[in-house]
């Protein structure tokens, strides 16, 4: 079965870190990818990882572990416009992009 | 310069009704996608086409009927509209089907059965 899990909500306060953790079950791994989606808004890309390690692109860095199933987004110096659904997303062998739930960030002043 | 553009953007109809959104992509991508995104904010694929060809097709009731005139295009048609259709559709693509290709996705039709 296919199995995405990332907590609902989380609140965190400008200037601040935070790390919104995902964890999958899926048949088949092929890469994970971590999207930004404001409200009324399309999911835009933050970040891509296949093989075990950090990816850092600026604030946001994405860590993978394939052995535990396991990856988290790691936003840094939040700033108000980081308010958004992070989702994460793993890619099937067969080229489907799974998705989680998403986690919804409220970044406080 | 919209590299996913979808249209409609809001589409409100009653139950029963047909009704058609439209999608094209700009970015020279072979594989598009259908995705469906409920009021629980959960994204889930609907159909897949590489280069005019379906790839993947979800449980999806045959009422959804994409089309794909050329890889450039694909469109989702569907047939009597239930009340549980009202979501957000996202058209979406990517250069391939697999690995690091990243999937660009559109603004979002957001469709509203009364």
């Amino acid at each position: 079965g296919q199995n995405i899990d990332q907590p609902t909500e989380m609140t965190a306060t400008e200037g601040a870190i935070v790390q919104i953790n995902c964890t999958y079950q899926t048949s088949g791994f092929n890469g994970l990818f971590w999207y930004q989606q404001h409200a009324g808004e399309a999911p835009t890309f933050l970040s891509y990882n296949v093989l075990d390690g950090l990816e850092e692109k600026g604030r946001f860095s994405s860590f993978l572990s394939r052995s535990k199933g396991y990856s988290y987004l790691l936003l840094k110096e939040l700033q108000m416009k980081d308010s958004a659904s992070y989702l994460c997303a793993v890619r099937d062998p067969g080229g489907k992009l799974i998705f989680g739930q998403g986690t919804e960030l409220s970044v406080k002043p | 310069d919209t590299a996913v553009s979808q249209t409609p953007k809001y589409l409100v109809t009653q139950m029963g009704n047909d009704k058609s959104i439209k999608c094209e992509q700009n970015l020279g991508h072979d594989t598009m996608y259908w995705y469906k995104q409920d009021s629980k904010k959960f994204l889930k694929i609907m159909f897949s086409y590489n280069n005019k060809e379906l790839i993947i097709n979800e449980t999806v009731p045959n009422r959804f009927s994409p089309k794909s005139p050329d890889k450039a295009h694909l469109n989702l048609h569907i047939n009597s509209l239930e009340l549980g259709d009202s979501a957000v559709y996202f058209c979406a693509s990517s250069q391939g089907q697999y690995s690091g290709n990243t999937i660009y996705f559109g603004e979002g039709s957001w469709l509203t059965v009364v």
